[in-house]
């Protein structure tokens, strides 16, 4: 199995509101990634989990909040988002640091209103 | 930060034509990877090339990578129009850091 779920496909959310991204791997990988993609730009990283600790948060605003609750799973809390946060959200996934290839999920576009 | 730029920014080609993209780089590297997005999904990884090699092939793609100059070139032979995608250089840090840095990417568009 070398997919990456990611759900939901698509959210829209109001600025007031909270929701939640969602990220699986059974690939046994131990490093997971999330990063932001706006359109005709390339991804950019957002936090990065290892061995289920947060190893780098690439000074992402605190409406944007990770969690990691097992090596399989990678939450990404959104509260009170800004219209400028509309992006499409990518989770990734890589057996360890030293072996960096990427897998990546399908992502989740978001829109928020 | 990004640290690499590729060129061109946009390509069309003819199904059958070869298509070569350049990604250029700032800084050390230990390996530099290729990635392809279609349209609103995920990356796929494509190639890994690791900082003592040159060149590396896989099915139709061809990967150079040149540290003096820090610059690589993809080389996609007898192009389909399943090709038809954005791609992106991507280059580690430099360090033991989990951090991928990507390219600008190149847009290319095979025509059937």
């Amino acid at each position: 199995d070398t997919e990456v779920t990611q759900t939901p496909k698509h959210l829209v959310m109001g600025m007031t509101n909270k929701k939640s991204l969602k990220c699986e791997q059974h690939m046994g990988h131990r490093a997971m990634y999330w990063y932001k993609q706006k359109a005709k730009k390339p991804p950019e990283l957002m936090f990065v989990y290892s061995y289920e600790k947060l190893s780098i948060n690439e000074s992402v605003p605190s409406r944007f909040s990770p969690e990691c609750p097992n090596s399989s799973l990678l939450n990404l809390h959104l509260h009170a988002l800004q219209p400028e946060d509309s992006a499409l959200y990518l989770c990734a996934s890589s057996l360890s640091a030293t072996r960096n290839i990427q897998y990546f999920g399908a992502g989740t576009r978001l829109s928020v209103l | 930060s990004q640290q690499g730029e590729e060129d061109p920014q946009a390509l069309s080609i003819q199904e059958g034509e070869n298509a070569t993209m350049n990604c250029s780089y700032k800084t050390s590297i230990n390996n530099l990877q290729w990635y392809r997005q279609n349209s609103g999904r995920g990356l796929v990884h494509l190639i890994l090339i690791r900082s003592n090699e040159r060149e590396k092939h896989s099915g139709r793609l061809r990967v150079t990578l040149d540290t003096s100059k820090k610059s690589s070139s993809l080389l996609i032979t007898a192009s389909r129009a399943a090709d038809t995608a954005s791609y992106f250089c991507a280059t580690d840090a430099g360090d033991s850091s989990y951090k991928l840095i990507f390219g600008s990417g190149t847009r290319l568009l095979v025509r059937p």
